[in-house]
């Protein structure tokens, strides 16, 4: 099955800088690579994705890239802000439904 | 409001006491799926469904059970559970549709804090 590695496990960047998180996963079918977010005590939830026939996509501060022959994707963060600290999971399906499977999440805190 | 619900959202149990999470969606959502969340470990899939009376094991089944009797409801039950059952665990609906949306983006309840004691 999929197998989904994530670093760093841990992230501390000063406000204003950049925050980059990178996954592996495994299997080359892979085709969806979602990012949720998952602040102190509140569920997780989706911020950013992208398909396996993209190779970047941004939102605002966020961006992900994605290296389909390595078979590694990462996060973006520009210009941080108190309020992206949190946890971050990173994710892939093979599946056009949901079956997610998740890296082990990287905790950012950014410091005023 | 759009929204999955679970209960309860605190749970203080002990070893053997059987169980019953609950997770409602009123999305209209077809899949659904149970996760526990622990340190290090991230989100593990426990359960998942594609639709009503259609349900498959994920990484971690062992020592939980699911029904899918209706497409709005998918409860986790937990016949006996032990100690190492102490976790966080969420539930979540996705659409699995294509087109400007996310086709399988995962919609999370609050969560239900476990532990066994």
């Amino acid at each position: 099955g999929e197998n989904v590695e994530q670093h760093p496990s841990t992230l501390s960047v000063q406000e204003g800088d950049s925050a980059v998180i990178k996954c592996t996963y495994s299997d080359s079918a892979s085709n969806y690579f979602p990012w949720y977010k998952q602040e102190l005590g509140k569920r997780p939830q989706l911020i950013i994705d992208i398909r396996s026939n993209v190779g970047e996509k941004k939102d605002q501060r966020i961006a992900v890239t994605l290296n389909k022959t390595a078979k590694h994707f990462s996060l973006h963060i520009t210009e941080t802000q108190p309020e992206d600290s949190a946890v971050y999971f990173c994710a892939a399906s093979m599946d056009s439904w949901g079956k997610l499977q998740f890296g082990a999440g990287t905790q950012v805190v950014v410091t005023p | 409001e759009a929204q999955v619900t679970q209960n309860p959202r605190y749970l203080i149990t002990v070893t053997g006491k059987k169980l019953t999470v609950t997770c409602s969606q009123n999305m209209n959502h077809e899949y659904m799926s149970w996760y526990r969340q622990d340190p290090g470990l991230g989100l593990r899939q426990i359960y998942y469904s594609m639709n009503v009376e259609v349900t498959d094991k994920g990484d971690v089944p062992e020592g939980y059970k699911v029904s899918r009797k209706e497409k709005r409801n998918f409860p986790l039950i937990l016949e006996s559970p032990s100690p190492n059952q102490t976790s966080l665990y969420f539930c979540a609906s996705s659409s699995g549709t294509s087109g400007t949306k996310p086709y399988n983006e995962q919609f999370f309840g609050p969560g239900t804090r476990l532990t066994v004691l």
